[in-house]
Formats: C-alpha cells, structure tokens, sequence
C-alpha cells in the first residue's frame, strides 16, 4: 500500500474552509484516495472516496491532483463539531474493509 | 437501524483472563474487520472476515481468536490477556470488497491489569 503524509495539526476558524492536504506520491493506478475522522474517542467515520476525479458530496470534497501524488480534503464551511482527526488512507480497489491508518490530521476548529 | 454495536464499552480484565468482545451488525454486510487503537496512534488490524466461515489475519493478530458463524456477529475473544492488550478496540463492517465505506462501532475500551 502506499504510504501517506500529512500535517500532524491544523487549526481552522469556523465557519471558514478547512483544507487537510495529503501526500502520497507512492501511489499506484489501482489505489483509490478514503478519507475517515474520529471524532473524539469514537469510532472512525467515513467521508469521503476517489481514484483521479475529483469527488464532492454532503460532507466534505476531495481534490486529487492530476499526477494522483496528493490530494485535499476541504471541509467547506468548518464547524466546532468538525474538530476531529482526520485520516487520510489509500487503498487497493476491493479492499475496503482492510484499512491502515496511520496518525491523521489533528483539526482543531476555533471560534 | 442500529448499524455497528460493540460490547461491553469498558472492561477490566486481570493477566490470564479471558474474554469476548461482541460485535454485531444488522446491514447484512459481508466484510468485518476488528481493530485496536493505542493511546497516539491510529487503528491497526487485528483480523478480518470476508463472510461467514472466513477469516484471516490483519497486522497484528497475535494473542487473539475470531470465528464467524453469522453475518451478523463477529466476536474477538482474548484467551489470555495481559496487559500490552490495554487498548481500544473497534469493530467495522462493510457491504463488500469494493469501494464501499466502512462502518465502525462505538469502542470497547479494555484495560489488562
């Protein structure tokens, strides 16, 4: 799998747009970009996916860039309740279910 | 639709003690995975289950037993703990080998003393 980089901390005022960058210039064709956050001590939750396109949904967008060699997540209007680690994982398609995380992005979202 | 529930959400358990952690899902997911997070780190595999009746083993899957005779459950069982098994443990599942989320439980939060 290829390895990831990201910042150990950010911090983010809200209502601004939070920008985590991701670097995996390891990355291979097959490898799809999942990002996941922990909210606190909870479990993991899934935001979002992409191979090359850049993907948006209800939670977050991701942009790759075109060598695939990093990618952003932006968090568009960041609220308190979006202060999280923020793991950012690249994966071979199909195994979803066999994810390896490693310290993610500490996002402290301030007033 | 409660998804993804673990239990118990806190144990303590003594050196030489054995236990199971229960997970259990209601979306009729095909893949299951358990994982320990230590304090500072991220979540590392333990083992996982591509469906009922198989299982295999994830990074660090030493100390520790699954079966899977449902879709629904898959119980993590520690037959002798001892204390570098203090961690947090998190259950996940997901629909199947493609691109799809995963969907993890609350936590067991389990301290070997």
């Amino acid at each position: 799998d290829a390895k990831t980089t990201q910042p150990p901390s950010m911090d983010c005022a809200e209502g601004r747009a939070a920008n985590l960058p991701c670097n995996h210039s390891t990355i291979s064709g097959n490898e799809y970009v999942y990002w996941y956050r922990q909210i606190h001590s909870q479990g993991p939750q899934y935001i979002i996916h992409g191979l090359k396109n850049n993907e948006t949904n209800e939670m977050a967008s991701l942009i790759i860039t075109e060598d695939r060699k990093s990618s952003t997540l932006i968090l568009p209007h960041a609220t308190l309740r979006d202060t999280a680690v923020y793991y950012c994982i690249v994966r071979v398609y199909g195994t979803a279910s066999k994810l390896t995380f490693g310290t993610g992005t500490r996002l402290q979202v301030m007033l | 639709n409660a998804g993804v529930t673990q239990t118990p959400k806190f144990q303590v358990l003594k050196t030489g003690q054995s236990m199971t952690l229960q997970c259990a899902q209601d979306m009729n997911h095909e893949y299951m995975s358990w994982y320990r997070q230590d304090p500072g780190m991220g979540l590392r595999l333990i083992h996982y289950s591509v469906g009922a009746g198989i299982t295999d083993q994830g990074e660090v899957p030493n100390g520790y037993n699954v079966s899977r005779s449902t879709t629904e459950d898959f119980p993590l069982r520690l037959l002798s703990a001892a204390p570098s098994q203090t961690s947090v443990y998190f259950c996940a599942s997901s629909m199947d080998r493609g691109n799809t989320e995963a969907f993890f439980g609350q936590g067991t939060r389990l301290t070997v003393v």
